[in-house]
């Protein structure tokens, strides 16, 4: 069974700052996603990754094979990046993802 | 808009009950898959089917069933429900048969137990 990490749990930071969230998982995998979920429930798909780097506006992420760890980077932080970032696992030959806990993000004017 | 379409998107039951929650893909998509959130819990996943065929199933009770229809709909019925099926449930939607694909996810539907 894949483990799937993030860190942090919580994090506030000001309006412009750089942000960074990370993803550590304990077995190898297929493809990693990156989901951004709002207050108010809806699920919405940021990037699907299986290596090397995407960016997508102020978001980028990157995934490390060998070290088994993603990263988030949202840049010039913005109050509607408030939200919970999720990152899921895809095992090879499996066709459940296995999720983290989630980080909880707030920007703060 | 994901395109993906679920409905009820609020549904308020008593314990012991059935219902019926349904999920409609985007165009084109074969694969569906089934999500929980609960609060201690966070997003599992309960099943996924890809053009009308059950691929793979996980944390799902059996007292939960779902299925995919010939026109790719899917619905997941939850029977003799308890206070700790209160969530809420996803369905996204995949062109690729795996979960190596992007999904789109639709809005959730928030089952409540009471």
């Amino acid at each position: 069974k894949n483990e799937v990490e993030q860190s942090p749990q919580n994090l506030t930071a000001q309006e412009g700052e750089f942000i960074t969230i990370n993803c550590s998982y304990s077995v190898g995998i297929s493809a990693l996603h990156w989901l951004q979920q709002h207050p108010g429930g809806g699920i919405v798909s940021l990037f699907m990754l299986s290596s090397g780097k995407k960016k997508h506006g102020r978001l980028i992420a990157t995934i490390n094979i060998q070290e088994k760890h993603s990263s988030l980077h949202i840049t010039a932080s913005h109050p509607r990046d408030s939200a919970v970032y999720i990152c899921a696992v895809a095992n090879f030959g499996n066709e459940k993802l296995t999720f983290g806990t989630g980080t909880r993000l707030t920007i703060i004017p | 808009d994901s395109g993906v379409t679920q409905t009820p998107k609020h549904l308020i039951t008593a314990t012991g009950q059935r219902v019926t929650l349904r999920c409609s893909p985007r165009s084109g998509d074969l694969s569906v898959y089934w999500y929980q959130q609960s609060l201690d819990q966070g997003l599992q996943f309960l099943i996924h089917y890809y053009n009308g065929e059950e691929r793979a199933k996980g944390n799902i009770l059996e007292r939960f069933s779902a299925q995919q229809f010939p026109d790719l709909h899917s619905e997941l019925n939850l029977s003799s429900l308890e206070l700790g099926d209160s969530a809420l449930y996803f369905c996204a939607s995949s062109p690729l048969r795996g979960t190596a694909g992007e999904l789109f996810f639709g809005e959730g539907s928030r089952l409540t137990v009471l």
